[in-house]
């Protein structure tokens, strides 16, 4: 079943710090990687995404790389801030198939 | 804009016992899923609907689970036993269309713990 992984498995820094955490895919037809920012009690809420036409997307803080070579990706958290503490979780989708998760990083970042 | 809607929040019950869970997607959406999400894990799909037609179902355990959405609106996901290993999130989410990156909004999750 599992077809992403992710690493670490939870994660602590110091607010201001950068964190990053990185996912692995092993199906090279998967064309369409997000990642999902998760709070106790709620669903997860898309935080960014990108296909594999490009190497890296940044929107604000949150920066995703992308090496399809190395079937790896990963999510940069520059200047974390301790409202960033949450789960997060890569995914992986062909086409319009099903998405697979990560098994998710718990992120804590210490005031 | 309102969310997607899901009800109940919490569900305890003994497992063998039946449970349904309901899901209202935001409106205009023709892709609607649910997803399993065990502790620790991340989400698993269980079935994915587009308008009232089911495209994915091949990680439903289909001899305990079932799921209808009459209408291509609501959706309502059932389990008929029960089983201890059921005990997890059930997330529902809709998306506007199926398309590889349109966006899957999901709705808080209804808790299920089987005793």
């Amino acid at each position: 079943q599992q077809q992403v992984k992710q690493s670490p498995q939870s994660l602590i820094v110091q607010k201001g710090g950068i964190s990053i955490i990185n996912c692995a895919y092993e199906n090279t037809a998967f064309d369409y990687f997000p990642w999902y920012q998760q709070f106790p009690g709620k669903g997860p809420a898309l935080l960014i995404a990108i296909r594999p036409d490009v190497s890296e997307k940044k929107e604000g803080r949150f920066t995703i790389s992308f090496n399809k070579s190395a079937k790896q990706f990963s999510l940069h958290i520059m200047d974390s801030q301790p409202g960033d503490s949450a789960t997060y979780f890569c995914a992986a989708r062909r086409g319009n198939n099903d998405m697979r998760f990560g098994a998710g990083t718990r992120l804590t970042v210490k005031p | 804009e309102a969310g997607v809607a899901q009800s109940p929040r919490y569900k305890i019950i003994e497992k063998r016992q039946s449970v349904a869970f309901w899901c209202n997607p935001i409106s205009g959406h023709a892709t609607l899923y649910w997803y399993q999400q065990i502790l620790g894990q991340g989400p698993k799909l269980l079935i994915q609907f587009q308008n009232n037609g089911v495209v994915d179902d091949s990680q439903l355990p289909k001899d305990r689970f079932s799921a209808e959405r009459l209408k291509g609106v609501d959706s309502t996901l059932k389990i008929q036993p029960a089983k201890l290993e059921d005990s997890a999130v059930y997330l529902c989410a809709s998306s506007f269309s199926d398309g590889p990156s349109d966006e899957q909004f999901f709705g808080p999750g209804t808790r299920l713990t089987v005793l």
